[in-house]
C-alpha cells in the first residue's frame, strides 16, 4: 500500500509565478490535510479537506492561497503570484473516515528566488 | 495555540528508555492524546495515540494519567535512529476532528 505521495518534491519559483503542490492520499483516505514548515520552526495546520469539500481553512493565508481536493485526482495547494516569505516546506497527510491518525507524506519544498 | 505543553529537548543513553513528558491540562472528556515525530526533515510520523488507558504497539507506549492532564511517550529501547522531535497533540474525537495544532515538540538526542 502506497504512502501518501507528493510532487514535486523540490519546487523553484521566481517571485509572482504561481506554484501548485499535490498530494495523493493513501488509497483508503478521504481526508486530506495540509502544513507549513518554516525553516527551524513547527508544523502549521492551513486546510483540512475531504472530497471536494473544504472543511476547515482557517490556517490559510487570506489571499493567494487555496486549496481543493475534487472528486477524481490529487489535492492540489496553490500559491499565487509567490514571495519569498512563502519559501517553506509543505506537508499533506491523509486519513480514514474512522479514525483521525494521519499519514504523511514527505513534503515538498518550495523556494522562491 | 497548542493545547500541549513538551520540554524543549531531552538526552537519552542508546538503549536505554526515553520518556518523553507531555502537559495537556485543558483537555476535554472527548479529546485524544496523539504522539508524532518528525525525523530530521521528513515528513512526520504518526506514533501511537489514546483516550484515557495506556496503549502500546509496537514503536511505543503511551501512558495517560488517570485524570488526562499528562501523558508519557515511552520508547522502551532508544536508537540512535529515534534522535527526532516528538510531538505531543490533543486532537479532537470522533464528533469533530480536524484541526491538528503543532506546538515546538520535544527535541529527543539518543547519545551513543
Amino acid at each position: 500500500n502506497a504512502g501518501v505521495m507528493q510532487n514535486p518534491r523540490h519546487l523553484v519559483r521566481r517571485r509572482g509565478q504561481e506554484a501548485r503542490l499535490r498530494c495523493s492520499p493513501m488509497k483508503g483516505h478521504s481526508h486530506v490535510y495540509w502544513y507549513r514548515q518554516l525553516p527551524e520552526e513547527g508544523l502549521k495546520f492551513m486546510v483540512y479537506l475531504q472530497k471536494e469539500n473544504i472543511i476547515d481553512e482557517s490556517g490559510m493565508p487570506k489571499e493567494r492561497f487555496s486549496a481543493e481536493f475534487p472528486k477524481e485526482g490529487p489535492s492540489i495547494l496553490r500559491i499565487q503570484q509567490v514571495v519569498r516569505g512563502d519559501s517553506a516546506a509543505y506537508f499533506c497527510a491523509s486519513s480514514r473516515r474512522e479514525d483521525y491518525e494521519q499519514y504523511f507524506g514527505p513534503g515538498t519544498r518550495l523556494t522562491v528566488t | 495555540d497548542a493545547k500541549t505543553t513538551q520540554p524543549p529537548s531531552m538526552d537519552c543513553a542508546e538503549g536505554r528508555a526515553a520518556n518523553l513528558p507531555c502537559n495537556h491540562s485543558t483537555i476535554s472528556g472527548n479529546e485524544y492524546v496523539y504522539w508524532y515525530r518528525q525525523i530530521h526533515s521528513q515528513g512526520p510520523q504518526y506514533i501511537i495515540h489514546g483516550l484515557k488507558n495506556n496503549e502500546t504497539n509496537e514503536m511505543a507506549s503511551l501512558i495517560i494519567t488517570e485524570d488526562r492532564k499528562s501523558s508519557t511517550l515511552i520508547l522502551p529501547h532508544a536508537t540512535l535512529r529515534d534522535t527526532a522531535v516528538y510531538y505531543c497533540i490533543v486532537s479532537p474525537g470522533e464528533d469533530g476532528g480536524f484541526k491538528t495544532i503543532f506546538g515546538a515538540g520535544t527535541r529527543l538526542f539518543v547519545k551513543a
